[in-house]
């Protein structure tokens, strides 16, 4: 149990575009979704925390207008990198908590690659 | 804010040795610490997490062990294993419903 899903896995883009990434519990309910970023070889930072159906709460430093967050649903959560540029290539990965539980669990990542 | 120290950054053991990583935090009020394993180009997944009310939680060859009053807390893999090769990070939470704080990971290398 307690598996979350990312889609997609990996994904290239040119610079300037948008990139949409999606995060989806797929055996419960997650009330709350995190989305971190993670460079080489260094941990996890947090980007942003998203409550279903309220708006994300971005960590400082975070450009919530480059990258849009929507928690649509209790078991779908999305990543939107707008007008994307090499410095955003990085490995993005979400995690989910379900209601009235202390435990995270990850998606599998996804690995971003501006060009 | 909360802090979260993660000694050391690299470990290498033999196989069927016993490996030991030790986190520290700031926060007297934190009550939830989780371990997490990762693997190259995989997230993070969840391996043992203990809460405050506790001292000890074991689970197979994996156990945690959590000391209030030094604020610090290990993760203990006993009969180490290559696949137990990944890089494991603790984290802390001042409230089980918050965000984490992650260490910086420890890189644990098991040769056969």
């Amino acid at each position: 149990g307690a598996v979350v899903s990312q889609h997609p896995s990996w994904v290239i883009c040119k610079s300037g575009t948008s990139v949409k990434i999606e995060c989806r519990s797929l055996d419960f309910q997650a009330t709350t979704m995190f989305w971190y970023r993670q460079f080489p070889k260094q941990s996890l930072m947090l980007m942003a925390t998203s409550n279903e159906g309220s708006k994300a709460t971005y960590e400082q430093g975070v450009e919530k207008d480059k990258f849009l967050i929507n928690h649509a649903s209790l078991t779908l959560s999305t990543l939107t990198v707008t007008s994307a540029h090499p410095e955003d290539s990085s490995f993005y990965i979400c995690s989910a908590r379900p209601r009235a539980s202390y435990e995270q669990y990850f998606g599998p990542g996804t690995r971003l690659t501006v060009t | 804010g909360e802090n979260v120290e993660q000694h050391p950054s690299t470990l290498s053991v033999q196989e069927g040795d016993s490996a030991v990583i030790k986190c520290t935090y700031s926060d007297s009020a934190s009550n939830y610490f989780p371990w997490y394993k990762q693997e190259l180009g995989k997230g993070p997944q969840l391996i043992i997490d203990i809460r405050s009310n506790v001292g000890e939680k074991k689970d197979q060859r994996i156990a945690v062990t959590l000391n209030k009053t030094a604020k610090h807390f290990s993760l203990h893999i006993t009969e180490t294993q290559p696949e137990d090769s990944a890089v494991y990070f603790c984290a802390a939470t001042s409230s089980g419903y918050s965000t984490l704080t992650f260490g910086k990971g420890t890189m644990l290398l098991v040769s056969p």
